[in-house]
């Protein structure tokens, strides 16, 4: 099945700084990587997504990359603000979930 | 987007019992829905696929005679935990994909959090 390894597990920055996820995966027939916000006891929430045939996209202050011959992908938001703070996971696939970051934004 | 709603939201059992969760999607049909579990501070686990009509696939690991997974319609999945013990408290949290989204996105339940005594 696929493994996917996520880094770093936990992430602090000051407020307006740039923050960045990187993700990689083992299954190359995976084609598609979404990132999910999880906020303390609540369900997991699409943020953004990407699909094989695309390099990046970006949607406000979120974007994502991926390289799919390193068969690695990055979320990286900019401007960060308090309530971004929160665990991201990153997926290959529908279902295979990286081990999650946890963000902090200090004000 | 589409909401998926779960059943209970807690519950706190005796060890031996069984409990089911329901996980419904309430205004779009899902013919697979996700079964995940998650440890605090971890990440979400895929335990089984849940399909319409048929039996769920489960992940490697994860026991079927444990977990039962009924999937009755197109809007509803259950998992009963058969003879739960501690090592069974978990937060259980459904999925299923499709909606005005797609199939390739997945909207949530709000989770159930499961205490075993």
């Amino acid at each position: 099945g696929e493994n996917v390894e996520q880094h770093p597990s936990t992430l602090s920055v000051q407020e307006g700084d740039s923050a960045v996820i990187k993700c990689t995966y083992s299954d190359s027939a995976s084609n598609y990587f979404p990132w999910y916000k999880q906020e303390l006891g609540k369900r997991p929430q699409l943020i953004i997504d990407i699909r094989s045939n695309v390099g990046e996209k970006k949607d406000q202050r979120i974007a994502v990359t991926l390289n799919k011959t390193a068969k690695h992908f990055s979320l990286h938001i900019t401007e960060t603000q308090p309530e971004d703070s929160a665990v991201y996971f990153c997926a290959a696939s529908l279902f295979y979930f990286g081990t999650g970051t946890s963000l902090t934004v200090i004000p | 987007g589409a909401v998926v709603s779960q059943h209970p939201s807690r519950v706190i059992c005796k060890s031996g019992t069984s409990v089911k969760i329901e996980c419904r999607s309430l205004d779009f049909q899902a013919t697979t829905m996700f079964w995940y579990r998650q440890f605090p501070k971890k990440s979400l686990m895929l335990m089984a696929t849940s399909n319409e009509g048929s039996k769920a696939t489960y992940e490697q690991g994860v026991e079927k005679d444990k977990f039962l997974i009924n999937h009755a319609s197109l809007t509803l999945s259950t998992l009963t935990v058969t003879s739960a013990h501690p090592e069974d408290s978990s937060f259980y949290i459904c999925s299923a994909p499709g909606g005005r989204g797609g199939l390739y996105t997945q909207y949530f339940g709000p989770g159930t959090r499961l205490t075993v005594l």
